[in-house]
């Protein structure tokens, strides 16, 4: 089975720290990837990374950024925490080497910006 | 427009009902769909991909309709374990889009 894994499951933080939010996977994909989930907005894509040291910016970016220095790991970081980037956010990853593959998702990380 | 769109509902059936979801894409060159399920405060886990035939595990019937662009989840004797937020999923080159997902309670 594919293991995705989330550095924490709950966050709390101060408005403005730099706040990093790590991600795992155990299975060699190529594709990770970074969402966050509010309520009644469903899952917006924060940005993706097909490869080592490569990233993508998704929907919804300002405020982010990530780093993929391993193709197991993949860090987004939030430069100045902000009240508004208090939501639940998840980490997942997927392979393009078969084809029609589905992506598999970490536990999350509730992160509150006090 | 949104490259996925799906009935929030929610959708409160009772026991044993059967339930249909639908969910209906925008890119006529996605090639990959899924439905994955959501409990309360937890992560989405893949409950089941669609394939062109349509394809059934246990309770659950997937279908895809290429022509007219959406996928459907059939759920068959609905019991109180099936209640959770069903998310459509499609994959459009390395990209996943997801709808917001339908609501459903299974009523005692």
């Amino acid at each position: 089975d594919v293991k995705v894994t989330q550095s924490s499951r709950y966050l709390v933080k101060r408005t403005g720290e730099k706040v990093f939010l790590e991600c795992v996977q155990d299975m060699d994909h190529e594709n990770m990837f970074w969402y966050r989930q509010d309520p009644g907005l469903g899952l917006r894509l924060i940005y993706f990374s097909y490869d080592v040291k490569m990233k993508e910016k998704g929907d919804i970016p300002e405020g982010y950024s990530v780093s993929r220095e391993k193709k197991e790991r993949f860090s987004l970081i939030l430069e100045s925490a902000s009240t508004n980037q208090t939501s639940m956010y998840l980490c997942a990853s997927s392979t393009h080497r078969l084809g029609g593959q589905p992506q598999h998702f970490g536990d999350g990380t509730r992160l509150s910006i006090l | 427009r949104k490259e996925v769109e799906q009935d929030p509902g929610p959708f409160n059936v009772p026991e044993g009902a059967t339930v249909a979801f639908n969910c209906t894409y925008s890119n006529s060159a996605s090639q990959s769909f899924f439905w994955y399920r959501q409990d309360c405060r937890k992560e989405p886990k893949l409950l089941m991909s669609v394939y062109s035939s349509g394809n059934e595990d246990g309770r659950f019937t997937a279908q895809l309709n290429r022509a007219s662009q959406y996928i459907s989840l059939l759920i068959r004797d609905s019991k109180l374990s099936d209640s959770a937020t069903y998310l459509c999923v499609v994959n459009t080159g390395n990209q996943f889009y997801f709808g917001t997902g339908t609501s459903l309670t299974v009523i005692p």
